[in-house]
Order: structure tokens, then C-alpha cells, then sequence
């Protein structure tokens, strides 16, 4: 069975420091994506970042970079320079692209940025 | 504003009433997706389509619960004879089927609270 865990469920943060959100996954499958959302108290999901299975760098997309260690099946969010607006609940999911098309996501971490 | 709409935002009923969400995808997209999200929980897969065929339906879907995306484009979620139960938010997400990296792209959501 696929399975996303995510151990953190709140973490307070100094704003403009980094962070770090751990993400473990469990999957049989050899093909699959990795995604993470955010989720604002306004209850939107904002995509973020994207990484494939067979991607050998990791993904990076502005501030956000996923720290991808596939033989430790884990797939840490790392936020550079912290802001206030980061606060909000970020999901980590997982979709295995042979199985069927729906996205399994984890609990979610709650991310507070302290000024 | 060309991203995921859905109506209304907000709803309240009483348990036993019908209530019907509206969705409104990204134009371009062809598949799309129902989610539900209850307190302190990622979002669970409900359903999905990809133009007007529904391809996947959730355990979590019980008889009372159908969609539709009859012309697909818009979709529709009915929950019939609803129960306390019922009370989350309903998400609903669009993609664009395009291979390894296929994003599905979130909503706002419809709240629903059941009394």
C-alpha cells in the first residue's frame, strides 16, 4: 500500500530562517511523483514543487528546493529564507504514475514564521 | 482568473437535505478531480474524470454521493440525504494529462458543515 508520512505536525520558525519539512513515503511502484502543496488558512491548495522518481537532481523552484533521497524513500521540503506568508499547513503527497491517477497525501505540517 | 473555480465557497444545511457543489476546471484540462478534507487531514481522493468518463471512484463514495461532468468541463458533486458526517471541505483539482509530470492544480474549496 502507498503511504505518506509526515512526522512534523506543527513547527515554529524564526522568520528568514530555513526550514526543513520531512516527508517518507512508502511505495512498491518504480514510477511515481512527488508533490508539495501548501495550504493557506484560506483553504486553497498552491502547488509548489514537483519531483519524479527517475529525476536525478533535485527539484528546485524559487525559495522551495525538495531534498530527494529515493534509496531512504524521503522527500524533505526545504523553504530558504523564511517569510511571514509561509505560514500556512504544507502537504506532502505522492502519486504513482503506473497504478491509477490519484494523488495520496499525508497529514500535513503546520509552519509558523515568527517575526 | 483562469485557475480552478469552485462554487459556493461556503454551505450549511440541515442533515437529511440534498446540497450540490459546482466545479470549474482550468480551461484547457481534461481531467478532473474531487477530493474531501476533514479536520487535521490531508485531502482523500473521492473521484475523478478525464473528459466527461468518470474513470475512478473512491470507496469513501458512498451511494449517496454522485458527480458528473456531462460536457466535460464543469463537474458537479451531489450528496443526497446528507449526515453530520458529511461536514468537511470538498476540493476539486484539474490536470492536464501530459505524462510523467502530470500537476493537479487546486481549487479554493466548498465548506460544508452539516447540523
Amino acid at each position: 500500500a502507498q503511504k505518506i508520512t509526515q512526522t512534523q505536525p506543527g513547527m515554529f520558525v524564526q522568520e528568514k530562517e530555513a526550514v526543513t519539512l520531512d516527508c517518507t513515503y512508502d511505495t512498491s511502484d518504480q514510477s511515481y511523483g512527488l508533490f508539495w502543496y501548501k495550504q493557506p488558512s484560506s483553504g486553497e491548495m498552491i502547488f509548489l514543487i514537483y519531483q519524479g522518481s527517475y529525476d536525478e537532481q533535485n527539484a528546485t523552484e524559487g525559495r522551495y528546493s525538495l531534498n530527494f533521497q529515493k534509496a531512504r524513500k524521503s522527500a524533505n521540503l526545504v523553504i530558504s529564507a523564511s517569510q511571514l506568508g509561509d505560514s500556512a499547513m504544507y502537504f506532502c503527497a505522492m502519486r504513482a504514475w503506473n497504478r491509477d491517477d490519484k494523488i495520496i497525501f499525508g497529514k500535513g505540517t503546520r509552519l509558523h514564521i515568527l517575526p | 482568473d483562469t485557475g480552478v473555480s469552485q462554487d459556493p465557497r461556503h454551505k450549511i444545511t440541515k442533515r437529511g437535505q440534498n446540497v450540490t457543489f459546482r466545479c470549474d476546471p482550468i480551461s484547457e484540462h481534461n481531467r478532473l478531480y474531487w477530493y474531501r478534507q476533514t479536520l487535521g487531514q490531508g485531502p482523500e481522493f473521492l473521484t475523478y474524470f478525464q473528459n466527461e468518463a468518470q474513470l475512478e471512484k473512491s470507496r469513501l463514495l458512498s451511494d449517496r454521493f454522485s458527480a458528473e461532468r456531462p460536457k466535460g468541463s464543469f463537474s458537479t458533486l451531489e450528496i443526497q440525504r446528507t449526515e453530520q458526517g458529511d461536514s468537511a471541505m470538498y476540493l476539486c483539482a484539474s490536470s492536464l494529462t501530459s505524462g510523467a509530470q502530470e500537476t493537479q492544480y487546486f481549487g479554493p474549496g466548498t465548506r460544508l458543515l452539516v447540523l
